[in-house]
């Protein structure tokens, strides 16, 4: 079992270049979340899914898609990656349960030059 | 969307009780209250949680007054290792699927040896 895994780790991109940050679960939980966080910043949402085949804008989801094609899958894309996108991204999923709390990753860190 | 407030940083000597306060004035019939640990170059871990009155584990203990206007994360006896980020969110869990949280900037705590 191990929980939510995040691809890659580590990326640099040049500014305009495009890239897809995969993230898996294997707790079968329906909701996934994307996050960035930002040096000595909380974590803010991005994207998010409560089911396979639906996602849904957070709080900033402006220069990012996603996709949830299967379950345990939940894709985040950068189109035309801008050196504001530079951060640490943060995936998770959690259960339907009314007290489910939200299992992270381990982030991926993003670079864009 | 519930706003919380924590103190930015603390300090505690080693095997002190550290006890983190965090304000949700508008916090909703509905919310819960979650306290999460955040380590650097990691993904938030979840610590506790709580509706009312008080609620232990075998990691922390969580303390909710009468108007749940507060909660009060309490550490017993810290360790360097307990040095991390502590988020208190307040959110609707399970409403339609779309975790209503929002991650603050979290109490940084340093254990001094």
């Amino acid at each position: 079992n191990a929980g939510v895994t995040q691809t890659p780790k580590f990326r640099v991109l040049k500014t305009g270049q495009s890239m897809t940050l995969l993230c898996a679960q294997d707790m079968n939980h329906e909701y996934m979340y994307w996050y960035r966080q930002d040096p000595g910043m909380g974590l803010r949402l991005i994207h998010y899914s409560v089911g396979e085949g639906t996602t849904a804008k957070g709080e900033v989801p402006d220069g990012y898609n996603v996709s949830r094609l299967k379950k345990q899958n939940f894709l985040l894309g950068l189109e035309s990656a801008a050196p504001s996108q530079t951060s640490v991204y943060f995936c998770a999923s959690r259960g339907t349960g009314s007290t489910d709390t939200q299992y992270f990753g381990p982030g991926t860190r993003l670079t864009v030059l | 969307l519930a706003k919380t407030t924590q103190p930015i940083s603390m300090d505690s000597y080693e095997g002190q009780e550290v006890n983190i306060t965090c304000s949700h004035n508008n916090i909703a019939t509905n919310d819960y209250i979650t306290w999460y640990q955040q380590f650097p170059s990691q993904g938030p871990r979840f610590i506790i949680q709580g509706y009312k009155t008080k609620v232990t584990n075998e990691v922390a203990s969580l303390f909710i007054p009468a108007d749940r206007k507060s909660s009060t994360l309490s550490l017993p006896r810290v360790s360097l290792s307990d040095t991390a980020v502590y988020y208190c969110l307040v959110g609707d869990i399970g409403s339609g699927g779309y975790q209503k949280v929002t991650f603050g900037t979290g109490t940084k705590l340093q254990v001094i040896p």
